[in-house]
């Protein structure tokens, strides 16, 4: 069964920082995907990850995938408060098609 | 405007009542699925279908149905609510072709609350 772990679940960080957030899975798979969601409001896609070492980068926003390591991450450089949201990694079974989500990280920017 | 519709946006059920969340796309999307979201346990998949007459269970699927009988739609039935399946509700669909290249479209979520 398909596990997908996320960390931090909480990180309040200041404006201007860098930080990481690290997505681990538990089984075999080669399509990861990260949404962002506003508070109250439905999610929206980021990016889509397809092969081991793919990186896509929007804005602040960097993601990378290890499928060797089942691990990806998604990097924030110079962090600005309109970033605050709840990031979520999901990842699709290759064995099912299921596609699962992690509990995802909250992140609040301080002006 | 292209995209995925749920209705209702919010509904309040007694116990033991049944009622369909409805979910539809125009996207001609192959992929569909039913998440529920509660607070620190992110979206948890209830049923999903890769197409149409094809369905099948996801991570907490007790309690609930669902069918695909054409391409665009994909209802979630809610058997006999119980306070427990109080949450929000969103319906996805995707592209399968270019091998799952394209995330998921999301709906705008439906909050249900079961007393």
């Amino acid at each position: 069964e398909l596990k997908v772990e996320q960390n931090p679940l909480f990180l309040s960080m200041q404006e201007g920082k860098n930080y990481t957030i690290y997505c681990n899975y538990s089984t075999t798979s080669d399509r990861l995907y990260w949404y962002r969601q506003d508070p109250g409001k439905s999610l929206e896609s980021l990016f889509v990850l397809l092969s081991n070492g793919a990186v896509k980068q929007e804005g602040r926003l960097m993601a990378s995938l290890d499928t060797k390591a089942r691990l990806s991450t998604l990097h924030i450089t110079a962090a600005v408060h309109d970033l605050s949201a709840t990031y979520f990694c999901a990842v699709r079974n290759d064995r099912d098609d299921k596609i699962i989500f992690g509990k995802g990280t909250r992140l609040h920017i301080l002006p | 405007n292209a995209g995925v519709t749920q209705t209702p946006k919010f509904q309040v059920l007694k116990t033991g009542q049944s009622m369909t969340l409805q979910c539809a796309q125009d996207m001609n999307h192959e992929y569909m699925s039913w998440y529920r979201q509660d607070p620190g346990m992110g979206l948890r998949l209830i049923h999903y279908s890769v197409g149409a007459g094809i369905t099948d269970q996801g991570e907490v699927p007790n309690g609930y149905n669902v069918s695909r009988s054409t391409t665009e739609d994909f209802p979630l039935r809610l058997l006999s609510a119980a306070p427990s399946q109080t949450s929000v509700y969103f319906c996805a669909s995707s592209s399968t072709r270019g091998q799952g290249q394209y995330g998921y479209t999301f709906g705008s979520g439906t909050r249900l609350t079961v007393v």
